[in-house]
């Protein structure tokens, strides 16, 4: 089975300063992994997702996460953040087949002016 | 850009009631699923669903829910008998292939009193 452990519940950050919000997962298989963003009162909103090829995964937003196999993590960045970027992260991941996702308990992301 | 359509937004519902909660998936995808998100939790599995048929549910999903594609549009979670402790946020997604990301609906809030 797979599984997903997002380190932190809470970051907040300045406007316009980087961040990094960390996922670490833990798999017998290979996965596939996500990042999805959702708004106050909204759904869920797919930022990224890696599947295989570059480690290095550009999504929207000005987001970008990388996958590393070794530390079996996959950490969100942004180099300089808005206060528009105020939401609820989640990792995820699923298993080749892709019938079903396991979540993170999510990062709450909160931008400060 | 295509969505998941869900209906109602918000439904509340006296405990042991039925509910019916609808999606609309996007029109050329061909599996289906649902989620739930607890207030304050993580986004949970509850169901997958392709060829007309359940391929996958989790521990939450027992007797009391089911699925239903009664027709080429719509795709429904039903709940028979409402507890207090479903109130959560349901999220039905869609995905064409199964294992590159779902889209995601912007979810039905129900609240059981």
């Amino acid at each position: 089975a797979q599984s997903v452990t997002q380190l932190d519940s809470q970051v907040p950050v300045f406007e316009e300063a980087p961040v990094e919000l960390r996922c670490n997962y833990s798999s017998s298989v290979s996965v596939y992994l996500f990042w999805y963003v959702q708004y106050p009162n909204q759904g869920l909103q797919l930022l990224l997702k890696y599947l295989s090829g570059s480690t290095l995964v550009k999504g929207i937003n000005g987001f970008e996460a990388e996958f590393n196999k070794s530390q079996t993590s996959f950490h969100l960045r942004k180099p300089s953040v808005h206060i528009s970027d105020t939401a609820e992260y989640f990792c995820a991941v699923s298993d080749p087949t892709g019938n079903q996702f396991y979540f993170g308990t999510g990062t709450s992301l909160t931008v400060i002016p | 850009e295509p969505e998941v359509t869900q209906t109602p937004s918000h439904q509340v519902t006296q405990m042991g009631q039925e509910v019916i909660l609808r999606c609309v998936p996007i029109s050329n995808h061909l599996y289906f699923y649902w989620y739930r998100q607890i207030l304050g939790q993580k986004v949970e599995f509850l169901v997958s669903f392709y060829n007309n048929e359940i391929s996958e549910k989790s521990e939450i999903f027992d007797d009391q829910f089911s699925v239903e594609r009664p027709d080429g549009s719509n795709f429904t979670l039903k709940i028979r008998s409402t507890k207090l402790e479903d109130s959560a946020m349901y999220f039905c997604a869609s995905s064409r292939t199964g294992n590159y990301g779902y889209t995601f609906g912007s979810g039905t809030r129900l609240t059981v009193v």
